[in-house]
């Protein structure tokens, strides 16, 4: 079984909309949890960390269950900009997890 | 936030040669670096985890002839592609871990190596 699962998408959704995407992990020894943004032939970028009491950061809100083993990403009010890969990664230890990615399309 | 440089950003290189690729921790020291690999439209790929001082952890199918790894201080870690084919063409990227014990990585720009 896969450290992380993601859904690959794509994801096409018109401006304003909101938009979820979760993911799961399989170690319950998992200790931290992040989601990143992809842009196309670039780097990953920290979009923010993931706690269990839920974060919120403007449109972004981000979540973790650990009794379900899953984290989840929601955005509201979409944006053009919006559009791009986004990568849910665990931590365990010294070792990272990504998931494969889950590719956001915002629609005009 | 922390900064990681990668350099170069892109090379172009013959069959046969060798490519190095630096990756830089700027403004924190990183005791453990992480070398990616992602092929276009799919997701990173771990292919070793780099420690300071210490031989790299090479994932799994990687292999550490072909992709040495040098990470000879708390700022610098080298990746070299020795006798590059075609199907070594990717985009490179290196992470570094903040030795104060953040959680979170912080990604270098990548490198793209196209091999003719």
């Amino acid at each position: 079984r896969k450290e992380v699962e993601q859904d690959p998408g794509p994801f096409n959704v018109p401006e304003g909309a909101t938009v979820a995407f979760n993911c799961t992990y399989s170690n319950s020894a998992s200790q931290s949890f992040f989601w990143y943004r992809q842009d196309c032939r670039k780097e990953p970028k920290l979009l923010m960390s993931v706690y269990s009491s839920g974060n919120e950061d403007g449109r972004f809100t981000a979540q973790l269950n650990r009794a379900s083993q899953y984290i989840s990403l929601l955005i509201r009010d979409s944006k053009l900009s919006d559009s791009a890969t986004y990568l849910c990664v665990v931590n365990r230890g010294n070792q990272f997890y990504f998931g494969t990615g889950t590719s956001l399309t915002v629609i005009p | 936030g922390a900064v990681v440089s990668q350099h170069p950003s892109w090379v172009i290189c013959k069959s046969g040669t060798s490519v190095k690729i630096e990756c830089r921790s700027l403004d924190f020291q990183a005791t453990t670096m992480f070398w990616y690999r992602q092929f276009p439209k799919q997701s990173l790929m771990l292919m070793a985890t780099s420690n300071e001082g210490s031989k790299a952890t090479y994932e799994q199918g990687v292999e550490k002839d072909k992709f040495l790894i040098n990470h000879a201080s708390l700022t610098l870690s080298t990746l070299t592609v020795t006798s590059a084919h075609p199907e070594d063409s990717s985009f490179y990227i290196c992470s570094a871990r903040d030795r104060v014990g953040v959680d979170e990585q912080f990604f270098g720009p990548g490198t793209r190596l196209t091999v003719l």
